[in-house]
């Protein structure tokens, strides 16, 4: 079975501070690993993905994921936090049984304060 | 290239009343998938289509099907609506290689849908 769980609800930086949104996951066979970010009243927007090979990841909008087998996380980091990051953000795990479907943690919200 | 589009974009309906989304995927994709997010449970796969077959199912009852047509355009239909179908459903378009699970999935902006 799959499943990914974001430890924390809600998370918040200062302006200009590196933000780090984290992720584990639980997958049998290799895992697909992908960020999404919803903004309100707005679908999922795609960030970033990890396939296969070097553990830094870097997606959109200067957003970046490091994979760790080991401790089997993807946590999302950005170096310098912006206002406009403010949202909720996804992490998601590809399905290893089915086709094309996706599954979801629960969600952060990140809130910058200027 | 114009994103997903979903119709309507809001949507009040009763209990007992039965509602049909639409999506329309990316040009060139053929996969579209579906997705139900409430404050509740989340995110969660409702049933994914490729070339007009259903590929895959999630856990949810009969009152939820899907359909998808020619142009890869597709519609869900919930019958028999009930309070807790209150959620955004959300449509996700990728190319649909056929297994591919590394594939990205795009998102339309969601269905608002109210069940009172």
């Amino acid at each position: 079975a799959q499943s990914v769980a974001q430890p924390e609800d809600q998370v918040k930086v200062a302006e200009g501070n590196p933000l780090t949104v984290k992720c584990t996951y639980s997958v049998s066979g290799n895992p697909y690993l992908f960020w999404y970010v919803q903004y309100p009243n707005r679908g999922l927007q795609f960030l970033l993905k990890y396939i296969t090979g070097d553990n830094l990841v870097k997606g959109s909008y200067g957003f970046e994921a490091e994979f760790n087998k080991s401790q089997t996380s993807f946590h999302l980091k950005k170096p310098s936090a912006l206002v406009s990051d403010s949202a909720l953000y996804f992490c998601a795990v590809s399905s290893q049984t089915g086709a094309n479907n996706l599954f979801f943690g629960t969600g952060t919200r990140l809130t910058v304060i200027p | 290239k114009a994103g997903v589009t979903q119709t309507p974009r809001y949507l009040i309906k009763t209990r007992g009343q039965q509602v049909t989304l639409s999506c329309s995927p990316i040009s060139g994709h053929r996969s579209v998938s579906w997705y139900q997010q409430t404050p509740g449970q989340g995110l969660q796969f409702l049933f994914e289509y490729f070339s007009e077959t259903q590929r895959n199912k999630g856990n949810f009852p009969g009152r939820f099907s899907g359909r998808q047509f020619s142009n890869s355009r597709s519609e869900m239909n919930v019958s028999t609506l009930e309070l807790g179908d209150s959620a955004l459903y959300l449509c996700a378009s990728s190319l649909g290689i056929a297994g591919d699970k590394q594939e990205t999935q795009y998102f339309g902006p969601g269905t608002r849908l109210l069940v009172l």
